[in-house]
């Protein structure tokens, strides 16, 4: 089965520590996107990469970082600068098409839940 | 400013019933994708619908149906007839064709009562 996959769902840690995110595709798309969700304010983007080994920053990539060495793989740390890592996060991918071509539809992993004390 | 605006946090209405999530998004470009997707409680978020915006017909597709109107940059979605199992919260985003991002709205959480 083709699809995104997220480990671990919950993932607890402590204050000061870096975590890192696990996200795989197996749909042998492009683009690959991290989101961080809180109650009521939506999906946020952290970090995306159109192509392996580059990247760009989104709305809210202070205290993050990713990297894309294969295609299939796009791992996000929190880093302990984030000041307030706990929340939901998704990663999604979709084919990309260049800068001004379609944009078609994200696929979401099921999300991994972080709670940092 | 937000790009993309859903006005109603929380919907809930009764089994059966029709509903109507909206959406108000704000873009310059002329070429641009909207979409909606579902969150159930699990979690993972579920595609369900890409509209560019050179296409302006409405769809329907079984009990939902999308209402796209430039001159209002708005892109409603309308659930008929709603079930339990439509209880979610729902998400507009948008995506312009001069940036590599997908813009969200804060998303309509619905509930529908049995």
């Amino acid at each position: 089965d083709g699809g995104i996959t997220q480990s671990p769902k919950y993932l607890f840690r402590k204050e000061g520590q870096n975590v890192t995110l696990s996200c795989e595709q197996n749909l042998n798309h492009d683009a690959m996107y991290w989101y961080r969700q809180d109650p009521g304010q939506g999906l946020r983007l952290i970090y995306y990469s159109q192509i392996v080994n580059d990247f760009q920053k989104g709305d809210i990539a202070e205290g993050y970082s990713v990297s894309r060495e294969k295609k299939e793989s796009f791992p996000l740390t929190v880093t302990s600068a984030q000041k307030n890592p706990t929340a939901f996060y998704l990663c999604a991918s979709s084919p990309y098409a260049g800068l001004a071509g379609v944009r078609y539809e994200q696929y979401f992993g099921p999300g991994t839940r972080l709670t940092v004390t | 400013a937000q790009k993309v605006t859903q006005a109603q946090t929380e919907i809930s209405v009764v089994e059966k019933e029709d509903v109507t999530l909206d959406c108000v998004y704000e873009t310059r470009d002329t070429t641009y994708y909207l979409f909606w997707y579902k969150q159930p409680p699990s979690g993972e978020l579920v595609f369900l619908i890409r509209r560019n915006s050179f296409d302006e017909q409405n769809e329907i597709s079984g009990r939902y149906s999308w209402n796209f109107q430039k001159s209002t940059s708005s892109f409603n979605f309308t659930i008929t007839a709603s079930q339990v199992v439509d209880s979610a919260v729902y998400f507009c985003a948008l995506s312009e064709a001069t940036t590599n991002q997908f813009y969200f709205g804060t998303g309509t959480s619905l509930t529908v009562i049995p």
